[in-house]
């Protein structure tokens, strides 16, 4: 099974806070991912990695920003939350081939107030 | 973009039934993957599957990439086969996987 952890698991914060969601994978897997999606409706791409210091935006638009110092490491960073970013955030990696399949975290449920 | 629809949007089952999910891209691709959400929100991955046919358990999959679709059979449904269903697809190693809408499948004791 695959692992990948996603912190916190649930975070109802009031507006204009600045938040950072973890998400940390021991696998060793090059590709890590951010999507958005409200409860059991589409998934929406706002980011992804495919190594050390590269990251690229996503399909949807997003007020977050991300890094990748480590390998392991792909924390997502909202400067000033809104009501409008409550939602589900997951985050996913795969490894380097084309043959790799995707594992998800257990998402971080976000509540802006 | 490469388009990916799902079929049905949603399905209600009885307990021991059978059921097909149909996915159709718009281009072809070298991965395509099936999960499913749990009522919890966890996202599984099913197969991966960009030709050919696989199976595990009640659970198997077959793409037919010339004519780009994929299908997914669920046999003798549980109620723990209840979620969402999703089909993703990549036309290349270094472009993300892009999913269809899914479909919500409920199955009733």
């Amino acid at each position: 099974e695959a692992d990948i952890y996603q912190t916190p698991r649930y975070l109802v914060i009031g507006t204009g806070k600045k938040i950072t969601l973890e998400c940390s994978q021991t696998m060793g897997h090059d590709k890590m991912y951010w999507y958005q999606q409200d409860p059991g409706m589409e998934l929406h791409l706002i980011h992804y990695s495919y190594g050390v210091n590269s990251t690229e935006k996503g399909d949807l638009s997003s007020e977050s920003t991300v890094s990748r110092i480590r390998t392991e490491h792909f924390p997502l960073t909202l400067e000033s939350a809104r009501p409008s970013h409550t939602s589900q955030y997951l985050c996913a990696s795969s490894g380097p081939l084309d043959t790799d399949t995707q594992y998800f975290g257990p998402g971080t449920r976000l509540t802006v107030l | 973009g490469i388009q990916v629809e799902q079929s049905p949007p949603d399905l209600i089952l009885q307990e021991g039934a059978n059921s097909t999910l149909r996915c159709n891209f718009s281009d072809s691709v070298n991965n395509l993957q099936w999960f499913h959400q749990n009522p919890w929100g966890q996202l599984i991955n099913l197969f991966y599957i960009p030709s050919g046919t696989k199976q595990n358990g009640r659970l198997s999959a077959t793409t037919v990439a010339t004519e780009r679709y994929s299908l997914l059979y669920i046999s003798s449904s549980q109620t723990t086969d209840s979620g969402v269903y999703f089909c993703a697809v990549a036309y290349s190693g270094n472009t993300p996987l892009v999913f269809g809408k899914g479909t919500r499948l409920s199955v009733i004791a």
